[in-house]
């Protein structure tokens, strides 16, 4: 069974602070990704990875930034966390090739005031 | 600009029923669809999905069409049950070659309550 975990279920940051959101998965998969949810707009891709050290943008990478520097750990950091970044926040991962699906972790619930 | 589109937020159904969730994409290049459920405070999890080679792909209660020349899927779900009340998630994926690395595009989502 894969595991995907995210270090927070809920957070509440104030407007400016620098935040970190980790996900961690124990199925040595390659790909993994961060999205945002929000009402009506679905499932948004953030930024992904598809190796140690590399990354790619997403739809909305603005205000974002990623780190991988392990296989299992992708973190999202947000350099200066702002009201329009309340969000949920989405860890997926994938194993590279192929017909798979992404296996996705609990979400944090990101509160800015 | 929306993909993957779900036109409609909401679905009420009554248990026992079928319950019919569509999808619109406007991407000729997508090659796989899939469909996530997603309870509150739980992250998606996968449901079903269909190659663009095929029209159909049944599994158990859930069925999901795929009708390319009006770049239109839909699932549905027979016999309808209480515990299916969820946010259901389509998504598409374009061609894997290259460099898609598998992304997904997701739609807005429908709210599905079935009523015991």
């Amino acid at each position: 069974d894969v595991k995907v975990t995210q270090s927070s279920r809920y957070l509440v940051k104030r407007t400016g602070e620098k935040v970190f959101l980790e996900c961690v998965q124990d199925m040595d998969h390659e790909n993994m990704f961060w999205y945002r949810q929000d009402p009506g707009l679905g499932l948004r891709l953030i930024y992904f990875s598809y190796d140690v050290k590399m990354k790619e943008k997403g739809d909305i990478p603005e205000g974002y930034s990623v780190s991988r520097e392990k296989k299992e750990r992708f973190s999202l950091i947000l350099e200066s966390a702002s009201t329009n970044q309340t969000s949920m926040y989405l860890c997926a991962t994938k194993r590279a090739g192929g017909h798979n699906e992404q296996f996705f972790g609990p979400g944090t619930r990101l509160t800015v005031l | 600009d929306q993909q993957v589109k779900q036109n409609s937020p909401s679905l009420s159904v009554q248990e026992g029923r079928i319950s019919i969730l569509n999808c619109d994409y406007t991407n000729s290049m997508f090659d796989y669809f899939l469909w996530y459920k997603k309870y509150p405070a739980e992250g998606p999890t996968f449901l079903i999905s269909i190659s663009s080679i095929k029209d159909k792909n049944e599994d158990g209660r859930f069925t999901v069409f795929l009708n390319k020349s009006a770049k239109h899927l839909s699932l549905h779900i027979v016999p309808s049950q209480p515990g299916d009340s969820a946010v259901y998630f389509c998504a598409a994926r374009r061609n894997a070659g290259g460099t898609s690395y598998g992304k997904l595009t997701f739609g807005q989502g429908t709210i599905l309550t079935v009523h015991p």
